[in-house]
């Protein structure tokens, strides 16, 4: 089935450091990867997304990279902020004749001042 | 635009009471999805429409849920009779027609407690 699984659940690091999230996902069609940040008590939101016809994606301090043939995604975070501090999902589109978005479980980012 | 639009933002049931959760997607919007959130399993997807249509409910845990979007502008998730192990934040979001690259938006969430 259409599965996108998500490592690791929790991750603290100390400001300035940086953060790596690992996703990978089931089904080789999928080509369009975004990642959502959630505050405490608030909706999820992108912060930036990949499609497959890219190895690599910046943004500032958030970099997303993807490896279509080991079905793997990332996102990096570098010099960390407390303000960093949130849930992070990946996603994936996957294609049952119309596009369903399938989340990971979620990465709790705690950035330490 | 004012953005996907739950409602309620927080419920407080008694267990077997009927709960009701409404959305109103995005203009222009034609894709509406149902997730729940809980700590233990993240955001499931529950069911998604499409032009109104459900495309896939194999997300909803049992017969107690339910889904209609009987036009393009709200959606409703019936939970009939709900019990404690349903409390969660219910999300829905909508995302426009287009290519696969378009991005899903979010409401803020309802808080259901069951209890």
């Amino acid at each position: 089935g259409e599965n996108v699984e998500q490592h690791p659940s929790t991750l603290s690091v100390q400001e300035g450091d940086s953060a790596v999230i690992k996703c990978t996902y089931s089904d080789s069609a999928s080509n369009y990867f975004p990642w959502y940040k959630q505050e405490l008590g608030k909706r999820p939101q992108l912060i930036i997304d990949i499609r497959s016809n890219v190895g690599e994606k910046k943004d500032q301090r958030i970099a997303v990279t993807l490896n279509k043939t080991a079905k793997h995604f990332s996102l990096h975070i570098t010099e960390t902020q407390p303000e960093d501090s949130a849930v992070y999902f990946c996603a994936a589109y996957f294609f049952t004749g119309f596009q369903k978005l399938v989340f990971g479980t979620g990465t709790r980012l705690l950035v330490s001042p | 635009d004012a953005g996907v639009i739950q409602s309620p933002r927080h419920e407080v049931t008694e267990m077997g009471q009927e709960v009701t959760l409404r959305c109103k997607p995005i203009s222009g919007h034609n894709s509406l999805f149902w997730y729940r959130q809980t700590m233990m399993r993240g955001l499931e997807l529950l069911i998604y429409f499409n032009n109104n249509v459900p495309i896939d409910d194999s997300g909803m845990p049992e017969d107690r849920f339910s889904a209609k979007m009987p036009n393009a502008s709200f959606s409703t998730l019936k939970i009939q009779p709900s019990e404690p192990r349903d409390s969660a934040v219910y999300f829905c979001a909508s995302r426009s027609p287009g290519g696969p690259d378009t991005e899903a938006f979010f409401g803020q969430g309802t808080r259901l407690t069951v209890v």
